[in-house]
C-alpha cells in the first residue's frame, strides 16, 4: 500500500458524459501527478500540482481539467467523453516537485 | 529518438537467472527512478537514485551519471518477478515533468 488512494476504482460511464477522479496523496506529500494509460501503452502525463499551484502541463486535452485543494486531495475532470478517453488513470504524489513518487491503485474508466 | 531508452524491450527467463535491464538517457538529470507495474496494473516505485548504486532484497541498481546509463539487476528471479519496469528521469531543464522510458516487459518461467 502506497498511502496514494484513488476512488473510484471503476468506472463506466457513456459518451459525452462527465466524471470526476479523485485522489488523496500521502500525508506530507505537496506534489500530485495525474497519468494516463490507454491500453498496453505506456505512462502519459497529464498534470502536476505542487501545493495547489498547478505546476507542470502535458499532453491534458482541453476536455480535461484537474484542482489540488487546499487539503492536497486532487480532482481530475474529464467532460464530453469519448470512446479513446478508455484508460486507466494513475495518481501519484511526492513530497517535492519530481522526488520520489508513489502511485495510487488507479481508476479504471470505461467509457462505452 | 527517446530521451530515455530502455533495454530489452522484452525478456524471457527462467526462474533462478541473473536479469539486468538497462536505461539510457540524453538529458541532464536529477535523479532516475525505476518503478515496477505488475500484470494487474498496480504501480510501485522500486529506487530513487541519483548516484552510484542502492540495493533491495534481490534487486539491485547503478547509474552511472557520466555515461548517462542506469542498470536494474534481478539476483536469483522468481516468477512474481514478472512485470513490466519502467525507467523515468527527473530532468534538470525546469519543466518538471518525469521523462519515461517505453518499459521493458519481463516473464520469468517457473
Amino acid at each position: 500500500d502506497s498511502g496514494v488512494t484513488q476512488t473510484p476504482k471503476h468506472l463506466i460511464t457513456a459518451t459525452g458524459q462527465r466524471v470526476t477522479l479523485r485522489c488523496s496523496p500521502r500525508s506530507g506529500d505537496l506534489s500530485v501527478y495525474w497519468y494516463q494509460q490507454s491500453l498496453d501503452q505506456g505512462l502519459q502525463f497529464l498534470i502536476q500540482y505542487y501545493n495547489g499551484e498547478e505546476r507542470a502541463k502535458g499532453n491534458i486535452l482541453e476536455r480535461f481539467s484537474a484542482q489540488q485543494f487546499p487539503d492536497l486531495h486532487s480532482e481530475l475532470n474529464l467532460s464530453s467523453l469519448e470512446l479513446g478517453d478508455s484508460a486507466l488513470y494513475f495518481c501519484a504524489s511526492s513530497v517535492v516537485s519530481l522526488g520520489e513518487q508513489f502511485f495510487g491503485p488507479g481508476t479504471r474508466l470505461t467509457v462505452l | 529518438k527517446n530521451e530515455v531508452e530502455q533495454s530489452p524491450q522484452n525478456l524471457t527467463a527462467q526462474e533462478g537467472e541473473f536479469i539486468t535491464i538497462n536505461c539510457s538517457y540524453s538529458v541532464g538529470i536529477s535523479a532516475l527512478h525505476w518503478l515496477q507495474q505488475h500484470p494487474g496494473g498496480g504501480i510501485v516505485s522500486l529506487f530513487m537514485l541519483s548516484s552510484g548504486k542502492k540495493k533491495h532484497g534481490r534487486l539491485i541498481a547503478t547509474i552511472n551519471i557520466q555515461e548517462k546509463h542506469s542498470s536494474l539487476h534481478i539476483t536469483a528471479s522468481h516468477p512474481r518477478d514478472s512485470a513490466v519496469y519502467i525507467c523515468a528521469v527527473a530532468p534538470t531543464s525546469g519543466t518538471y515533468k518525469y521523462i519515461f522510458g517505453t518499459g521493458t516487459r519481463l516473464k520469468v518461467l517457473a
